[in-house]
């Protein structure tokens, strides 16, 4: 069993389109990451989150963790083609842990 | 800069050989990992180090060997190649997490895809 899901696991969408993928657990966490992948690369950071209830903004990017800590959100506003990617979220459970990966969500912006 | 950088790209392996996967990085961070991407599965950990002459298991370090005599270079030894362990490997370096710095992020290699057949 996977500590974090995600879902979907696969999305396709039109451009201009928005939509929200979802990093969900049963575990608290201190910390977690969103990263993207794009075919043939590794993984690049997009945002770390702390706090219960905090959202960031990152361009078309939003990013939200739950109050709880237990899960998180990414929400994207008029998606690009240029979106497509795998997007990773990451926790770790205590300061000084590493992080735990989740499957990813692999997101298809089509023109 | 070069980042992180991991060689070969691709390789294939017969069932039983040995090879090493290499990484460096010129970031002069202490932290350096090694995951496995499988599909639908995310990335995976197998072994980290926390700076040069330390290393410790991650969730999966069955079938590997790791070692870090130097802050740049953490490879990773693969020593009988088994078909399980057909994957993508990712090397990531990250800086040291101090308290109050929150976690530092990964910085990611572009993988080594391994076929062992």
């Amino acid at each position: 069993t996977q500590l974090l899901e995600q879902s979907p696991q696969f999305l396709s969408i039109q451009e201009g389109e928005n939509l929200t993928v979802y990093c969900n657990s049963s575990s608290v966490f201190s910390s977690l990451q969103w990263y993207r992948q794009e075919p043939g690369e590794g993984p690049v950071l997009l945002v770390t989150v702390v706090t219960g209830g905090e959202v960031k903004k990152l361009k078309r990017l939003t990013f939200q963790f739950g109050d709880a800590r237990k899960d998180s959100s990414l929400h994207i506003t008029a998606a690009q083609t240029g979106d497509t990617g795998l997007y990773l979220c990451a926790g770790a459970r205590d300061y000084g842990q590493n992080f735990v990966f989740g499957p990813g969500t692999r997101l298809s912006v089509l023109p | 800069n070069a980042g992180v950088t991991q060689t070969p790209k691709f390789r294939i392996l017969k069932i039983g050989q040995s090879m090493t996967l290499q990484c460096t990085q010129d970031m002069n961070h202490n932290y350096m990992y090694w995951y496995r991407q499988d599909p639908g599965m995310g990335l995976k950990l197998i072994y980290y180090s926390v700076g040069a002459g330390i290393t410790d298991k991650g969730e999966v370090p069955n079938g590997y060997n790791v070692s870090r005599s130097t802050t740049e270079d953490f490879p990773l030894r693969l020593e009988l190649a088994a078909p399980s362990q057909t994957s993508v490997y990712f090397c990531a370096s990250s800086y040291y997490r101090s308290l109050g710095q929150g976690h530092q992020p990964q910085h990611f290699g572009d993988g080594t895809r391994l076929s062992i057949l």
